[in-house]
């Protein structure tokens, strides 16, 4: 069955450094993969967008790569805030109608000041 | 642009009554919307696509008649939760999709049976 992997360790670092976290993949070949903020007792907000056929991405301080070879995703926030902090999910979507989404678990990120 | 309300943000109820959770488009029109379920720490679980003028259409392993889905307009959903037991306490996150690749959250409700 299809599985989305991502860092099953919450992530801590420093304020002004690159977070980077990972998104892995099997059993599945996306149209395109997203990712998502997702705070406490909130619901999900859209940050990027890949396609199938895009290496990277970018916007402002975020970054994704897309490497489906590998069936791995990276998704960076350079020059970290604290205000970054929250959960960070990753999900995947089919080609043709089907909106579906599969979801990853999230990784946890602390920016700390 | 793009907002997604849902109502209540937050809801008490007895076990064994009924729940009605909104969800709305705000200024957009979305002919798919989505209902999920998530618990404490885990990811979002997919409930439902609602396909606005036709029924829904349930994940394995829910139950359609105790979660009842309507979906009358391009800006409207609405979610039943019927007769309603302690296991159904979740947070309940809508979303609306205006193009294929395109989801937009709403705030979540928070769903707690006594």
């Amino acid at each position: 069955s299809q599985k989305i992997e991502q860092n099953s360790e919450a992530l801590n670092i420093q304020e002004g450094k690159t977070a980077t976290l990972t998104c892995n993949y099997t059993n599945y070949s996306p149209a395109y993969l997203q990712w998502y903020r997702q705070d406490p007792g909130r619901g999900p907000v859209f940050l990027l967008l890949i396609r199938e056929n895009e290496k990277e991405k970018r916007k402002e301080r975020l970054k994704v790569t897309f490497d489906t070879t590998l069936k791995q995703s990276l998704f960076h926030i350079t020059a970290s805030q604290p205000a970054d902090s929250a959960t960070y999910l990753c999900a995947l979507g089919g080609a043709g109608n089907n909106r579906k989404l599969i979801w990853g678990l999230g990784t946890s990120l602390a920016v700390n000041p | 642009g793009a907002v997604v309300s849902q109502h209540p943000s937050w809801v008490i109820c007895k076990s064994g009554t009924s729940v009605k959770i909104e969800c709305r488009s705000l200024d957009f029109q979305a002919t798919t919307m989505f209902w999920y379920r998530q618990f404490p720490k885990q990811s979002l679980m997919l409930m439902a696509t609602s396909n606005e003028g036709s029924k829904a259409t349930y994940e394995q392993g829910v139950e359609k008649d105790k979660f009842l889905i309507n979906h009358a307009s391009l800006t409207l959903s609405t979610l039943t939760v019927t007769s309603a037991h302690p296991e159904d306490s979740s947070f309940y996150i809508c979303s609306a999709s205006p193009t294929r690749d395109t989801q937009y959250f709403g705030p979540g409700t928070r769903l707690t049976v006594l």
